[in-house]
This record gives structure tokens, C-alpha cells and sequence, in this order.
């Protein structure tokens, strides 16, 4: 069974550094793309970025590249979200997802969600 | 950046209901096309991939249809299980999200 399990909630100030995970079980971890997509509460999906776990090849939206750092820990079969200095407005709640097949492709699979929420 | 367009932002509509909800992309994107649907507190839900292949274990009630720019998703008759956001997603170039339809209670 694919599964897809992301590390818990979080609570940070505006500046800190932080890092969520996404832990990959059920399929070939190194096969397939894996997604970061944003959600700010209440509102619609934004893609951030995309990563292939073999090689760690990234792909990330124009929206937020440079904000948001992507890395693979393929021994552990995981995906991380990376932060260097949050904002205010980086609250949202951030899923990974998989794409079914290449890097550009319907979602089959999502994490929990992890609800970052950023906040002096 | 291609923009996805989906209308309404919302409906009201009772058990029973047939419900289409429609999506417009900026340019064409061929069938590459998904529809989700979100329940509070959750992740989205896949439904339809390729603007009209039903994901396995999703109830026939829902369908899709469109090509080129041009897309609607169907519930044939709505079900308490329904009310939902429901969103529409193209990967044909990079991706974009539309907005998203509230499904609610008439």
C-alpha cells in the first residue's frame, strides 16, 4: 500500500530556519517524482516544487523558487521541505503528493498535510 | 504560466442533484487534466485523471469530459457524501490549481 506520512505540526516565529519531512513507503521511492504543495487556510492548492528522488533533480515554481529548498534521503526513503527564514506568510498547511508517472502527472497519492504556522 | 479557471466558486444543490462545476485553462492542455475533491482537515482526494479516466475505487456518480480548454466534472446524482471542495489541476505544462468549488447543503 502506498503511503505517504509527513512529519507533525509546527509553530515557528518569523526568521527561523525549519524542516518538514514526507516518508515514502509502498513503491519504489526512487521511482517516482515526489510533489510539495502549498495550501494557506481557507484558501486553494499552489505548487512549489518537484523532486526526483534517484538523482535529486528539482523542479520548482517560478512563485517559489529560492524560497523553499527541496532534498531526498533516499536510505530512509524520505523527502524534505526546507526553510531558511520563514515569514508570516509562509503559514500554510504543505502536502507532498506523488505524480502517478513522470515529473508532470495527476496525483495519486498525498501526505496528512503538516500546518506550518508562522507567528511572533 | 498557463491559469486554470473554474466556476463557481460555490453551489448550493440538494441529494439528489446532478452538479457539473467547469474548468477553463488559459491555453490548450490536451486531456492532461485531474479533478480532486478535499473534505475539511484532509488531503485531496484524486477522482478524475486525463480529464475523463475514473481513479479506481471512485463511485460512477462522477465523471469527466472535456479536451483542449474547455472541462467539466459531473456528480450524476449528489450524495451526502459529496459536500466538498472540489478542484481542478493541469499538468500539461508545469502545474496550476484552480480555485476550487464549494460543494454545500441547499
Amino acid at each position: 500500500e502506498v503511503q505517504l506520512v509527513q512529519s507533525g505540526a509546527e509553530l515557528k516565529k518569523p526568521g527561523d530556519s525549519l524542516k518538514i519531512s514526507c516518508k515514502s513507503s509502498g513503491y519504489s521511492f526512487t521511482a517516482h517524482w515526489i510533489a510539495w504543495v502549498r495550501q494557506v487556510p481557507g484558501k486553494g492548492l499552489e505548487w512549489l516544487a518537484t523532486v526526483y528522488p534517484d538523482d535529486s533533480d528539482v523542479r520548482s515554481s517560478p512563485s517559489f523558487q529560492g524560497r523553499v529548498t527541496i532534498s531526498v534521503d533516499k536510505a530512509s526513503a524520505t523527502t524534505y521541505l526546507q526553510w531558511n527564514r520563514l515569514r508570516a506568510s509562509d503559514t500554510a498547511i504543505y502536502y507532498c503528493a506523488r505524480p502517478h508517472s513522470g515529473i508532470f502527472s495527476h496525483l495519486d497519492f498525498w501526505g496528512q498535510g503538516t500546518l506550518v504556522t508562522v507567528s511572533s | 504560466d498557463i491559469q486554470m479557471t473554474q466556476s463557481p466558486s460555490s453551489l448550493s444543490a440538494s441529494v439528489g442533484d446532478r452538479v457539473t462545476i467547469t474548468c477553463r485553462a488559459s491555453q490548450s492542455i490536451n486531456t492532461r487534466l485531474a479533478w480532486y475533491q478535499q473534505k475539511p482537515g484532509k488531503a485531496p482526494n484524486l477522482l478524475i485523471f486525463k480529464a475523463s479516466n475514473l481513479e479506481r475505487g471512485v463511485p460512477s456518480r462522477f465523471s469527466g469530459s472535456g479536451s483542449g480548454t474547455e472541462f467539466t466534472l459531473t456528480i450524476s446524482s449528489l450524495q451526502p457524501d459529496d459536500f466538498a471542495t472540489y478542484y481542478c489541476h493541469q499538468y500539461d505544462s508545469s502545474w496550476t490549481f484552480g480555485q476550487g468549488t464549494k460543494v454545500e447543503i441547499k
